[in-house]
């Protein structure tokens, strides 16, 4: 059964912060990770990965993927109150590319 | 990004009706349709998949007669909450894939369902 788990569940910071969030995976014919950030209503995307080792960056966020470990990670620097939100992986699965996701780091940056 | 639009946003409506939540691809044409659950604090649990043209495929545990999807053009699928209770209340989202390749499933606004 195709798996993706997120770590930690849930994490307070303070403003300024680094925060790395997790996300393992075990899924048959792995092709892509995608990481979305979802506030108040959907998700919206971030980034996807699909080579190990290549990191990908918008602002304060990166990420990378290690495809022989089966994990990425979602770094984001200088933590503003406004990154506060529920930072979701998703792996697509399935002969449909059906995005399963784990169950998503749910981040709060105080000041 | 490409667009989503999903409609209405919320909706709420007494217990035994039906709601129909539409999901629109703006910009390009979407093979491949989504449709979430959402519970809050948890995490969006697949619910159906649509083809364009075709039957839709459901997740174990989600009753096909009671979510009725529909996927009409490559720009439209719509989910009928059919004879709704409370404890169908939930977030709705939709997501869009084009076809082909590796792409990134875009995701609508989502729906805020309250059965009263």
């Amino acid at each position: 059964e195709d798996k993706v788990v997120q770590s930690p569940l849930s994490l307070v910071v303070h403003e300024g912060d680094t925060v790395t969030l997790n996300c393992s995976y075990e899924v048959t014919n792995f092709r892509s990770l995608l990481w979305y950030k979802q506030e108040k209503k959907a998700p919206t995307f971030l980034f996807m990965l699909t080579s190990s080792g290549i990191e990908k960056k918008s602002g304060r966020l990166s990420s990378i993927l290690d495809k022989k470990e089966l994990f990425s990670i979602l770094n984001i620097t200088a933590t503003q109150t406004g990154d506060s939100a529920v930072y979701l992986c998703a792996v697509p699965t399935g002969t449909a590319s059906k995005l399963t996701f784990g169950t998503g780091t749910r981040l709060q940056v105080t000041l | 990004g490409a667009v989503v639009s999903q409609h209405p946003s919320w909706v709420i409506c007494k217990s035994g009706t039906s709601v129909k939540i539409e999901c629109r691809s703006l910009d390009f044409q979407a093979t491949t349709m989504f449709w979430y659950r959402q519970f809050p604090k948890q995490s969006l649990m697949l619910m159906a998949t649509s083809n364009e043209g075709s039957k839709a495929t459901y997740e174990q545990g989600v009753e096909k007669d009671k979510f009725l999807i529909n996927h009409a053009s490559l720009t439209l699928s719509t989910l009928t909450v059919t004879s709704a209770h409370p404890e169908d209340s939930s977030f709705y989202i939709c997501s869009a894939r084009g076809g082909g390749g590796i792409t990134e499933a875009f995701f609508g606004q989502g729906t805020r369902l309250t059965v009263v």
